[in-house]
């Protein structure tokens, strides 16, 4: 099956822009994650969307937001860009959300990402 | 503060020698994930821990869950060129239902 698909791969944007990052999880998973990685950071947590709810939230300005779509699709925007936003964003998805007791169901599969660069 | 401490932060090994990275919280987990991340990829799930001392085996590579359910441990054994990358563990804490991950180890291994 197809894997977690983001769009776009890599994006060059300017200070004060906006961006829209689209994430396309596997067929049938109910959960998208989202994640910023930076090579001083590591992985830090954004947010997590179940069933077009947001059940967390990291500790990230509200000029990050995301949102899920009834297809489970998740889209993030990021307004009023600043240089530190500058990484790598990756979505994961999974069958249900991160506090589930199902064994299993709150594994991550994680699409390549998307490089997003700030000039 | 921190909520899951990972180390050492980088490790170099002989091709050949073993290798582990531990993962350690101040509070109980409910359970915890490891991920390996080649140069240039993304995260990829290897193992989920539940059950307290929990002791998990893939081919040279071995996972343990502490009795507390506070630190947890991958060790490799024989490490080879195709190990190089970065090994993160991820905690649901019980207060709080989000997957965090730790800062990973990240492995290079001399050949």
């Amino acid at each position: 099956k197809a894997g977690v698909t983001q769009t776009p791969r890599y994006l060059i944007k300017t200070r004060g822009q906006q961006v829209t990052l689209s994430c396309s999880p596997i067929s049938g998973h109910r959960s998208v994650s989202w994640y910023q990685q930076t090579p001083g950071q590591g992985l830090q947590f954004l947010f997590e969307y179940f069933s077009e709810t947001q059940r967390n939230k990291g500790n990230f300005p509200g000029r990050f937001s995301g949102r899920q779509f009834s297809n489970s699709r998740s889209e993030m925007n990021v307004s009023t860009l600043e240089l530190g936003d500058s990484a790598l964003y990756l979505c994961a998805s999974s069958l249900s959300f991160s506090g589930t007791r199902r064994t299993g169901a709150n594994v991550l599969t994680f699409g390549a990402g998307s490089r997003l660069t700030v000039l | 503060g921190q909520q899951v401490m990972q180390i050492p932060q980088y490790q170099h090994v002989q091709e050949g020698e073993d290798f582990t990275t531990y993962c350690n919280s101040s509070t109980t987990l409910s359970n915890i994930q490891w991920y390996k991340q080649r140069p240039g990829g993304h995260p990829v799930f290897l193992i989920q821990l539940v059950k307290s001392g929990e002791v998990k085996k893939q081919k040279r590579l071995t996972f343990q869950f502490g009795e507390a359910k506070k630190n947890s441990s991958l060790h490799i054994t024989a490490t080879q060129t195709t190990d190089v990358g970065t090994y993160f563990c991820a905690v649901i804490l019980n207060r709080d239902d989000k997957i965090i991950f730790g800062k990973g180890t990240r492995l290079h291994i001399l050949p």
